[in-house]
């Protein structure tokens, strides 16, 4: 079956650009989770959904930074004024609700990031 | 709060060789999930394992092992027979009770020399 997807897989934007970034979670898949990887770190966390709604944006480093899903599905990083900074992978992860009956849905399956190299 | 530490930055290893993966992890919470996730220079994330905080019996799955030891809080991972294709940044990583914080090691890369 397919699996999360993201796009753009690159972008390069200039300083002060606003740039989106789009998941396309696993079908059925409630939960949704975004991160941020710098270069040679572990993924960070920074925001969370279960289906449209927003339940954690803890991770989200400034507010200049914006998640939404609005029907449940398919997720948008938003991303304003950006700067350099925010040069990273963003990795988007899904997996099936999370409850202790049913522990395979604590297992987040990741899609293959998306760079972004701020200039 | 959580954390998870992987001590060792860098492995490098011959093919055929055994190697071990650190991770030891910090919580509060009694219930609690811990992973390993596969990083390959393509950059996608690859589940390998979950465990169950309640459940401390370890797991073989071909080549892969992983000892978990509550005691020492610790989740330690053995490729036996390592193989170039092993070659990647491995992570730890440890999801609280209530599944929404997913909190990562700062990562292993092991290479394996042919």
């Amino acid at each position: 079956g397919a699996g999360v997807s993201q796009s753009p897989r690159y972008k390069v934007a200039k300083r002060g650009q606003d740039v989106a970034l789009r998941c396309d979670p696993i079908s059925g898949h409630v939960s949704l989770f975004w991160y941020q990887q710098a270069l040679g770190q572990g993924p960070e966390f920074l925001t969370y959904f279960q289906n449209e709604a927003q339940l954690d944006k803890s991770g989200l480093p400034s507010d200049r930074f914006f998640a939404e899903r609005p029907e449940g599905s398919v997720s948008t990083l938003k991303i304003q004024r950006t700067q350099q900074e925010d040069s990273a992978v963003y990795l988007c992860a899904s997996s099936l609700a999370s409850t202790p009956q049913n522990p395979r849905g604590y297992e987040q399956y990741f899609g293959p990031g998306t760079r972004l190299t701020v200039t | 709060a959580q954390k998870v530490t992987q001590a060792q930055t860098e492995i490098s290893v011959v093919e055929k060789e055994d190697v071990t993966l650190d991770c030891v992890y910090e919580t509060r919470d009694t219930t609690y999930y811990l992973f390993w996730y596969k990083q390959p220079p393509s950059g996608e994330l690859v589940f390998l394992i979950r465990r169950n905080s309640f459940d401390e019996q370890n797991e073989i799955s071909g080549r892969y092992s992983w000892n978990f030891q509550k005691s020492t809080s610790s989740f330690n991972f053995t490729i036996t027979a390592s193989q170039v294709v092993d070659s990647a940044v491995y992570f730890c990583a440890l999801s609280e009770g209530n599944g929404q914080n997913f909190v990562f090691g700062p990562g292993t890369r092991l290479s394996v020399l042919p």
